[in-house]
């Protein structure tokens, strides 16, 4: 069965630093993928997504992912986290069905 | 773009009420979906309908949960009666595209918080 799986439940940085947040997933084929953020009491928010062709993909707010088909992963990326990125990251996405994870938690620490 | 407008942005009730909670999706989008979100069971898919037609309602929970959408404007979820695990914030999303909800990014509504005592 297709899955999407996050494995950090909550990750903890310091502002500046740098972060990335893991999502694998399990389909035969290319899947389509998505990144959403959602901040205390709002909706999701797409920051991008991926369907094929170019595997680095740059969304909204400084945010990158990588598609890796050899390692099955879709993993979310910025350079220097700032305050504000603080909130619930989503991975979803599915060859045909959409799959939600479960979300990491972001702190950011000042 | 008005965006997704979900109404009431708060509901409390009692339980063995019925409960209707409303969406307005994007104008154009063609695809609109319900979702369930709470702390246990994170964010569920209980339905979605494309071009105003309800194509995967394997989601809902129970035959107490019903949705409709009479128009590309408009669509209901309802629960008759409510009860206390009801509880969670429900979201609308839309999309615009006809290869299934896994294709297309979608855009969410702000979410109804959803209370039953």
């Amino acid at each position: 069965a297709q899955s999407v799986t996050q494995p950090d439940i909550h990750i903890t940085v310091s502002e500046g630093a740098s972060l990335e947040l893991r999502c694998n997933y399990s389909y035969g084929a290319t899947p389509y993928l998505f990144w959403y953020v959602q901040s205390p009491g709002q909706g999701l928010q797409l920051l991008l997504k991926y369907f094929s062709g170019d595997t680095l993909v740059q969304g909204i707010k400084g945010f990158e992912a990588e598609f890796k088909r050899s390692q099955s992963s879709f993993n979310l990326r910025k350079p220097s986290v700032h305050w504000s990125d603080a909130a619930e990251y989503f991975c979803t996405g599915g060859g045909n069905k959409l799959t939600f994870g479960t979300g990491t938690q972001l702190k950011v620490e000042l | 773009d008005a965006g997704v407008i979900q109404s009431p942005r708060h509901e409390v009730t009692e339980m063995g009420q019925e409960v209707t909670l409303r969406c307005k999706p994007i104008s154009g989008h063609n695809s609109l979906f319900w979702y369930r979100q709470t702390m246990m069971r994170g964010l569920e898919l209980l339905i979605y309908f494309n071009n105003n037609v309800p194509i995967d309602d394997s989601g809902m929970p129970e035959d107490r949960f019903s949705a409709k959408m009479p128009n590309a404007s408009f669509s209901t979820l309802k629960i008759q009666p409510s009860e206390p695990r009801d509880s969670a914030v429900y979201f609308c999303a839309s999309s615009q595209g006809n290869r299934g909800p896994h294709s297309y990014e979608q855009y969410f509504g702000p979410g109804t918080r959803l209370t039953v005592t």
